[in-house]
């Protein structure tokens, strides 16, 4: 089985910080995803991966950045954490273009004070 | 822009019923479909994938359909039970990878 591992399950950091959120898979993907899940608003892709050091920004890439430096491993990074990017954070990998489905990991709950 | 609805946002009914959750998204030209569970405070689980080409995939219980022509994909969940309590998502897969997500149908079955 696929197993897409978060390093938190809940985090909470200050406004201004800078966070790193870390995500690790074990079935040699190439593709990996950071979303956000929000009350009323769903899923929303951050950003994504097809290859390592390679990254394409999602549908809300603003406030965050990400890196890949090995395959199994996409970090999201918020440079400088504002309130409004509570939220819980869900990070997913898969393989193919895209006629594979996508692996979820348990997600982390990041709370900004 | 690809817009994915689900219908009814909540969904209540009894254990052993056969129930059926919508899905339906505006732009036909999509790769595929999956439906996903999650449960409070879980990530999701992928519970099938239906390709452009097919019809229909089934596994166990669940049997989803797509019909690309009207943008419509339905989950069929038979004898259903408490156990299937959880919120189902339904996504479309654009430009090869990236999903479009619908808010999701919360699902509880009552015993």
């Amino acid at each position: 089985d696929v197993k897409v591992t978060q390093s938190s399950r809940y985090l909470v950091k200050r406004t201004g910080e800078k966070v790193f959120l870390e995500c690790v898979q074990d079935m040699d993907h190439e593709n990996m995803f950071w979303y956000r899940q929000d009350p009323g608003l769903g899923l929303r892709l951050i950003y994504f991966s097809y290859d390592v050091k390679m990254k394409e920004k999602g549908d809300i890439p603003e406030g965050y950045s990400v890196s890949r430096e090995k395959k199994e491993r996409f970090s999201l990074i918020l440079e400088s954490a504002s309130t409004n990017q509570t939220s819980m954070y869900l990070c997913a990998s898969s393989t193919g273009g895209g006629n594979q489905p996508q692996h979820f990991g348990d997600g982390t709950r990041l709370s900004i004070l | 822009k690809q817009e994915v609805t689900q219908i009814p946002a909540a969904l209540s009914v009894p254990e052993g019923e056969n129930l059926v959750l919508n899905c339906s998204f505006t732009d036909s030209a999509i790769y595929n479909l999956q439906w996903f569970r999650q449960d409070p405070g879980k990530g999701l689980t992928s519970l099938l994938l239906i390709q452009s080409s097919q019809r229909e995939q089934t596994s166990g219980r669940l049997n989803a359909s797509l019909d690309k022509s009207s943008g419509r994909s339905t989950l069929y969940i038979a004898a259903s039970q408490p156990g299937d309590s959880a919120t189902y998502l339904c996504a479309v897969t654009r430009g090869g990878r990236q999903l479009t997500f619908g808010s999701g149908t919360q699902l509880t079955v009552l015993p």
